[in-house]
């Protein structure tokens, strides 16, 4: 069954610094991609996705992240991060029959003023 | 549009007791979701439909059941609640499986 794992269960940043998140999988098939975002108290929002071309994706507000077959790898960066990315970050991709998403375990980013 | 909605926001049960949420969304998607929430595990796929009238189990089905009676429509039900179904429990949607899932705001249940 496809697995995703995400390395760092909590980062704690200050403002400015720089960012990048772990995501590795298991199935190495073709996979779309995706990172979501979760603001305290709200629901899963969709940062960024890949499906195929560039590897290197960008999505909203400065997030971009770069798919690396050969890892297995779709890592999550953003150069300079802000109080306001105080969230946590799942990495999901397609479960192995394609039903649906199977989900990282999360990384809880604190960004500290 | 909406998108997709839950209700109720929030809600404390008693062990044994029963209860219902309620998922629905307006953007004519096929595909339904329920997932649960815990610290630490991510989400977790309880039950899943692929169209009116159809459901299937996810990774952790058990104590819980499903209908899909209308496309717009996904119910989660669970006929005696335990305190280890204490969860956020998120609906989401979908276009095509695999794709990108639109998601709920979240019910909080504890079960006491």
């Amino acid at each position: 069954a496809q697995s995703v794992s995400q390395h760092n269960h909590h980062v704690i940043l200050s403002e400015a610094a720089s960012l990048e998140l772990g995501c590795n999988y298991s199935y190495g098939g073709t996979v779309n991609l995706f990172w979501y975002v979760q603001y305290p108290g709200q629901h899963l929002q969709l940062l960024l996705k890949y499906f195929s071309g560039d590897p290197l994706v960008k999505g909203i507000k400065g997030f971009e992240a770069e798919f690396i077959k050969s890892k297995f790898s779709f890592n999550l960066r953003k150069p300079s991060v802000q109080w306001s990315d105080t969230a946590e970050y799942f990495c999901a991709v397609p479960d192995t029959g394609r039903r649906a998403l199977t989900f990282g375990s999360g990384t809880r980013l604190q960004v500290q003023p | 549009n909406a998108g997709v909605t839950q209700t109720p926001k929030f809600r404390v049960l008693k062990t044994g007791q029963s209860m219902t949420l309620l998922c629905a969304q307006d953007m004519n998607h096929e595909y339904m979701y329920w997932y649960r929430q815990d610290p630490g595990m991510g989400l977790r796929l309880i039950h899943y439909s692929v169209g009116e009238g159809t459901t299937a189990k996810g990774e952790v089905p058990d104590g819980y059941n499903v209908s899909r009676l209308k496309k717009q429509n996904f119910l989660l039900g669970l006929e005696s609640a335990a305190p280890s179904q204490t969860s956020v429990y998120f609906c989401a949607s979908s276009y095509t499986p695999g794709n990108e899932q639109f998601f709920g705001p979240g019910t909080r249940l504890t079960v006491l």
